[in-house]
């Protein structure tokens, strides 16, 4: 057990509608970052937070997709107006600042 | 950019056999390199890991050595179980603290 939590595990929407994951780290990973992973394919990086402040995004970021660590503690992804290619696997991960990441267990998403 | 090349799954191996799965990457400097496990339907777990060169990373019988000259991490077991049956991925962290990993190899063994 990594100590990160993901919530919803799955989630089914249709398309068009807007979804929010949550992940909370432990306490000491003063690091967060946001991985999506699609089915064959390994995790691939969206955005990191250090404390509360976000400061890396992946091109794969579209102007759909928003995360907010507020106070430095849990993190939310929102995906507004989903599309069908949104459909993955979203992946949390926490870091204590010694390169190694700790991975939450994912939120799987579909998309109808 | 940073790169991670895996072989190819599904690696398929009975009971007790001898696991190799390839790994070579491609990095400016010198990356920290990382073997990841996903079990079905689960998150990712750190297997191992090794940070310089010629570091050997080990954990519940899995070993992986940092070869510099080669650029190759290749994870190794003696002896598999069909409890080991998962995807295994391998990862890169080249200082910039985001991980690029390769796109996995399915393991598969049979009793």
């Amino acid at each position: 057990d990594t100590g990160v939590s993901q919530n919803p595990r799955h989630k089914i929407t249709k398309r068009g509608q807007n979804v929010t994951f949550r992940c909370d780290p432990i306490s000491e990973h003063n690091r967060l970052y946001w991985y999506r992973q699609t089915l064959g394919q390994g995790p691939e990086f969206l955005t990191y937070f250090q404390n509360e402040a976000q400061l890396e995004k992946s091109r794969l970021l579209s102007d759909r997709f928003s995360a907010e660590r507020p106070k430095g503690s849990f993190s939310t992804l929102e995906i507004q107006r989903t599309e069908q290619g949104d459909s993955a696997m979203y992946l949390c991960a926490g870091e204590a600042g010694q390169e190694t990441q700790y991975f939450g267990p994912g939120t799987r998403l579909l998309v109808l | 950019g940073d790169s991670v090349t895996q072989m190819e799954g599904p690696v398929t191996l009975s009971e007790e056999a001898f696991l190799t799965i390839n790994c070579t990457y491609t990095a400016t400097g010198y990356p920290s390199l990382f073997w990841y496990v996903q079990y079905p339907g689960e998150g990712l777990q750190l297997l191992l890991k090794a940070t310089k060169a010629d570091d050997k990373g080990s954990n519940k019988g899995f070993e992986a050595t940092y070869r510099k000259e080669t650029t190759s991490f290749h994870l190794e077991k003696g002896s598999v179980q069909v409890s080991d049956s998962a995807v295994y991925f391998c990862a890169l962290n080249s200082g910039y603290s985001t991980l690029t990993f390769g796109k996995g190899t399915m393991l598969l063994v049979s009793p």
